[in-house]
């Protein structure tokens, strides 16, 4: 059973322009959420995250935020480069165990 | 540090033959995961160790995987008999905190 969901697939965001990324997650036992990126050929990589006690989280262009009620997280890209075209991963974790969402592919165009 | 070391970086096997993945974390982390990437089911955990001890395995397909890692710089991901439906890319991480590092994958062809 998924307990981290990315609804949408894809996104297409214009050069300069904010891109959001959502993720919906069921298990409130989750403490804290993470954002990987991950390009063709290559294992994902740590973009940024954020412990279940805080509601946002900023890191140069990249903003997590966090609705513990609503069970959500988002990520914030602005403003969004060309070199952010690449899959994104919503994954929540507890006790050093992840589960992650299905990935949202991010094209910026030029 | 050159960051987590997966070999062989594709792999391409006749169903039924033994395959085994080979994974080294990074020096003085003490979790070692085991993922499998496929577009089904995304990326999903087999198995995770703690200073070289299994802790989880319930993600473990079914008998024909097994995973072992005997020193904390090395491990193994092992299917046999290998069956058209594993083939997918096959991630190891590691990590100290809740931060995981992962390696570049083996993509794994069973025919």
């Amino acid at each position: 059973d998924q307990q981290v969901k990315q609804n949408s697939p894809s996104l297409s965001v214009q050069e300069g322009r904010i891109s959001i990324l959502n993720c919906d997650y069921t298990n409130s036992m989750f403490d804290y959420f993470l954002w990987y990126k991950k390009y063709p050929a290559e294992g994902p990589t740590f973009l940024i995250s954020i412990s279940s006690i805080k509601d946002k989280n900023e890191d140069g262009r990249f903003t997590v935020f966090l609705n513990k009620s609503a069970k959500h997280l988002s990520l914030h890209i602005v403003p969004s480069q060309p070199g952010d075209s690449a899959v994104y991963f919503c994954a929540a974790g507890n006790d050093y165990k992840l589960s992650f969402g299905a990935g949202t592919t991010v094209t910026v165009r030029a | 540090d050159a960051g987590v070391i997966q070999s062989p970086r594709h792999e391409v096997t006749e169903m039924g033959q033994e395959v085994t993945l080979r994974c080294k974390p990074i020096s003085g982390h003490d979790y070692l995961f085991w993922y499998r990437q496929t577009m089904m089911r995304g990326l999903e955990l087999l198995i995770y160790f703690n200073n070289n001890v299994p802790i989880d395995d319930s993600g473990m397909p079914e008998d024909r995987f097994s995973a072992k890692m005997p020193n904390a710089s090395f491990s193994t991901l092992k299917i046999q008999p290998s069956e058209p439906r594993d083939s997918a890319v096959y991630f190891c991480a590691s990590s100290s905190n809740n931060e995981q590092f992962f390696g570049p994958g083996t993509r794994l062809t069973v025919l």
